[in-house]
């Protein structure tokens, strides 16, 4: 069974651009996560979907930050435009409700964005 | 609200050594309580769990008790391997599918 993918690994761009990642969660996931991981960090939760819909976006900052995920499926997070505070780790995350809240998350390998 | 406090790293070891990283909770309610690993270039990865008071969690070596009186869920295991050598993150989610972490212990481990 495939895992969490994501891309890209790695991003390099100048401030004030805009940047997209892409998720694809394990087969049959409903519940799929972003979060933000800064150095000497652990992950901080930026949007939570249940299915297609965002079911906790309060930590997302929607000014610059928007995410969809399109059929309940894949999932995009975007930046626009990027300050240098952005640079961060960004995880994906899936897992099934019908293991309950104390259910794994089973996480991808994160994209690294580094804005200069 | 609900936080997470893990003790700062890193933490250096000889190959072999017993291996002790704290946690302790603050939480509402009854909290489910994890460990998640990272080794270098992946992502975390589930180490091991427990959902109620006085359950042990164990795995690949690693135990961990939740005790509910000291609000704790301490990491150990007696024979560490540099193969352990990864950053390990407590967590905890209470009652919703949001998941609290700690900010992580770095374990380096010698031959």
């Amino acid at each position: 069974e495939a895992g969490v993918v994501q891309s890209p690994r790695y991003k390099i761009i100048e401030k004030k651009q805009p940047v997209a990642f892409w998720c694809n969660p394990i087969s049959g996931h409903n519940t799929l996560y972003w979060y933000l991981q800064n150095l000497g960090q652990g992950p901080e939760l930026l949007i939570r979907y249940e299915n297609e819909e965002a079911v906790d976006d309060s930590q997302l900052p929607k000014d610059r930050f928007s995410a969809e995920r399109l059929k309940g499926v894949d999932s995009t997070l975007k930046i626009q435009p990027a300050e240098l505070g952005d640079s961060a780790v960004y995880l994906c995350a899936s897992s099934t409700r019908d293991r309950g809240y104390s259910g794994e998350l089973f996480f991808g390998e994160g994209s690294r964005l580094t804005v200069l | 609200g609900n936080s997470v406090t893990q003790m700062e790293g890193p933490v250096t070891l000889s190959e072999e050594a017993f291996l002790t990283i704290n946690c302790t909770y603050t939480a509402t309610g009854y909290p489910s309580l994890f460990w998640y690993v990272q080794y270098p270039g992946e992502g975390l990865q589930l180490l091991l769990k427990a959902t109620k008071a006085d359950d042990k969690g164990s795995n690949k070596g690693f135990e961990a008790t939740y005790r509910k009186e000291t609000t704790s869920f301490h990491l150990e295991k007696g024979s560490v391997q540099v193969s352990d050598s990864a950053v390990y993150f407590c967590a905890l989610t209470s009652g919703t599918y949001k998941y609290i972490f700690g900010t992580g212990t770095r374990l380096k481990v010698l031959a």
